[in-house]
């Protein structure tokens, strides 16, 4: 079964801060792991695909396959990446996409 | 190139009415699929397609029903509806089989806000 963890409902930070938002998956195949960023009602937006290794936004996450985490991570919060980030895995050979349930994050002047 | 597009946006149901969403895209993607939207629970499945003729239920697909006669068209079906559905609606798509490069994940639909009373 695939399985998808964001531990953090909410996260708040100041703007400057570090930011790493935590993903922890259950797979037991080798999963293919993204990170959609979804602005106020708006449609989600991919951020971060782990296959691609781009950084998007000046956000990067590796995958760690020891711990199964795939944490999204920025030096330098802006106050516009206060949005709803929601970490997703794609088992080998399926093609449905699973999420975790998401992580809000606010980032205050 | 319109993507995926969604329609309606909102909609306000009566328990017991039936309706169906509609979504389209114009990308030539094999894959289809529709997730729900709720507060605390993430995006979770309801149904997906992988092809014209072919579909299966995902996480929670009761009470829900869809067909995919073209590549194009992937409705999403609500046979009775209920206030436990009221949601936010995405449809979502991609190729079968995804490339590796950053453009070639699932494509959103800008969603569908349904509310049964």
């Amino acid at each position: 079964a695939q399985r998808v963890t964001q531990p953090e409902k909410l996260l708040s930070v100041f703007k400057g801060a570090p930011v790493e938002l935590k993903c922890n998956y259950s797979y037991s195949g080798s999963p293919e792991l993204f990170w959609y960023v979804q602005y106020s009602r708006q449609r989600l937006q991919l951020l971060l695909r782990h296959i691609s290794r781009e950084s998007i936004k000046g956000f990067t996450a590796d995958l760690n396959k020891g711990e199964t985490s795939f944490h999204l991570k920025k030096p330098f919060a802006q106050e516009e990446d206060s949005a709803m980030y929601y970490c997703a895995l794609r088992g080998t050979g399926f093609q449905k996409l699973v999420f975790g349930t998401g992580t809000r994050l606010l980032v205050s002047p | 190139n319109a993507g995926v597009t969604q329609t309606p946006k909102f909609q306000v149901l009566k328990t017991g009415q039936s309706m169906t969403l509609q979504c389209a895209q114009d990308m030539n993607h094999e894959y289809m699929s529709w997730y729900r939207q709720d507060p605390g629970m993430g995006l979770r499945l309801i149904h997906y397609s992988v092809g014209a003729g072919i579909t299966d239920q995902g996480e929670v697909p009761n009470g829900y029903n869809v067909s995919r006669s073209t590549t194009e068209d992937f409705p999403l079906r609500l046979l009775s509806a209920a206030p436990s559905q009221t949601s936010v609606y995405f449809c979502a798509s991609s190729y079968v089989g995804q490339g590796t490069g950053f453009g070639d994940g699932y494509t959103f639909g800008s969603g569908t806000r349904l509310t049964v009373v």
